[in-house]
């Protein structure tokens, strides 16, 4: 059983198109998060969704937008992709602020 | 500059070795996390610490809050081991650090 798995795992997409990134966990927790690791395999934070409140960094474009339909899932929808949204994008878990459990991240490649 | 400076940068050691992995940051924090990421790329929580010490099997990691720093000891190395080690920080937002390569070689 996956705690958290993430979709697709690959996606090669052309500048100016709309993708999203889907990711779900069944940990039952309450945290959700969203990362990019850069191709320097730097990690940054994109968001943070707790109980409804969403925590932005506010460094992230707003082409960015993270959508949860409910506890489980956290989206990441991306309007008109840039050739620098290439990256590998990682979905995390926790409950509350506590130890965090990562998906297998989604390559995207912007072309 | 950045808020999370790790050190070494790249790391060689001989199975069996001892190996400390430090990790420095510059903001407040509520917790400090260590992460590993395989070559494959996955990425595994190691510790979460807000104070004191921790171990897991032959994983170890500190945390100093006066001095903000933070240090992973791994003991008796194993090839398997080898990976990149990740600090991060939570402080107002999420900091990283740039991750430390470790190679274990048998």
């Amino acid at each position: 059983d996956t705690a958290v798995s993430q979709t697709p795992k690959y996606l090669v997409t052309q500048m100016g198109n709309d993708k999203s990134i889907k990711c779900e966990q069944n940990l039952g927790h309450d945290t959700m998060y969203w990362y990019k690791q850069d191709s320097k395999k730097f990690l940054k934070i994109m968001f943070s969704y707790n109980n409804k409140e969403l925590i932005i960094n506010e460094t992230v474009p707003n082409r960015f937008s993270p959508k949860s339909p409910d506890k489980a899932h956290l989206n990441l929808h991306i309007n008109s992709l840039e050739l620098g949204d290439s990256a590998v994008y990682f979905c995390a878990s926790s409950q509350a602020f506590g130890e965090q459990f990562f998906g297998p991240g989604t390559r995207l490649t912007v072309l | 500059k950045n808020e999370v400076e790790q050190s070494p940068q790249n790391l060689t050691a001989q199975e069996g070795e001892f190996i400390t992995i430090n990790c420095s940051y510059s903001v407040g924090i509520s917790a400090l996390h260590w992460l590993q990421q395989h070559p494959g790329g996955g990425i595994v929580s190691l510790f979460m610490l807000s104070s004191g010490k921790k171990k897991h099997g032959r994983l170890i990691a500190t945390i100093n809050i006066q001095e903000k720093h933070s240090s992973l000891h791994i003991t008796a190395s194993h090839p398997r081991d080898s990976a990149v080690y990740i600090c991060a920080v939570d402080g107002n937002q999420f900091y990283f650090g740039t991750g430390t390569s470790l190679t274990v070689i048998p």
